[in-house]
């Protein structure tokens, strides 16, 4: 079966602080897409960032960037100067197939301390 | 200006009941997707539908049924609900199937059954 997942289910951070989010999947498909969603109370799906399974090189969105190990099949998600607004849970997930399906993995809730 | 929108946002039912929950988008997607996101903040794919088309559908009891009388809609009707229906789920949309196209969420609509 494919899977993701998070091993992580509750993360704590520092304002300012960084903190890496661990990922690892399981597919057995060559082409695929990796995504860090977020999740705040709100309950919004967020996307915060993703990445091609066919590009080495890592993905980057301002203070969010990716460790894309592809033969590990891990994906973890860096946050640099960690902000009170990046508390939320953050899900990993993968999407492959012609039909398009998001696979997520179970979670990571991200605590963000002053 | 909401790209994906549900109504309604909360909706409280007894067991036995039917109840539907609409989805609509303004962005010209041809892809729409319905996602259960369980008591464990758990999210897994339910159906999906490409210009009006059934492309996926897992493994989801027959008492759900999706309607998509456009491709800018796509409605979930319950049929009998059970307490283990409760759940929110999020509708989502991309501009077309396949792993690249980036998927859109609604801000989800949390079913409680009683």
């Amino acid at each position: 079966a494919q899977t993701v997942t998070q091993s992580q289910p509750e993360m704590s951070v520092q304002e300012a602080e960084t903190v890496t989010l661990s990922c690892t999947y399981d597919t057995s498909e060559s082409d695929y897409y990796l995504f860090w969603y977020k999740q705040p109370p709100s309950r919004q799906m967020i996307l915060v960032i993703r990445q091609e399974a066919y590009k080495q090189q890592n993905a980057t969105e301002n203070r969010f960037s990716v460790n894309f190990q592809k033969a590990a099949k891990s994906f973890s998600l860096k946050i640099s100067d960690s902000q009170l607004g990046d508390a939320a849970m953050y899900f990993c997930a993968y999407n492959t197939g012609t039909a398009s399906k998001l696979t997520f993995g179970t979670g990571t809730r991200l605590q963000v301390t002053l | 200006d909401t790209a994906v929108s549900q109504t309604p946002k909360y909706l409280v039912t007894q067991m036995g009941n039917d109840k539907s929950i609409k989805c609509e988008q303004n962005l010209g997607h041809d892809t729409m997707y319905w996602y259960k996101q369980d008591s464990k903040k758990f999210l897994k794919i339910m159906f999906s539908y490409n210009n009006k088309e059934l492309i996926i559908n897992e493994t989801v009891p027959n008492r759900f049924s999706p309607k998509s009388p456009d491709k800018a809609h796509l409605n979930l009707h319950i049929n009998s609900l059970e307490l283990g229906d409760s759940a929110v789920y999020f509708c989502a949309s991309s501009l077309n199937s396949g792993i690249f196209y980036e998927q859109y969420f609604g801000p989800g609509t949390r079913l409680t059954v009683t």
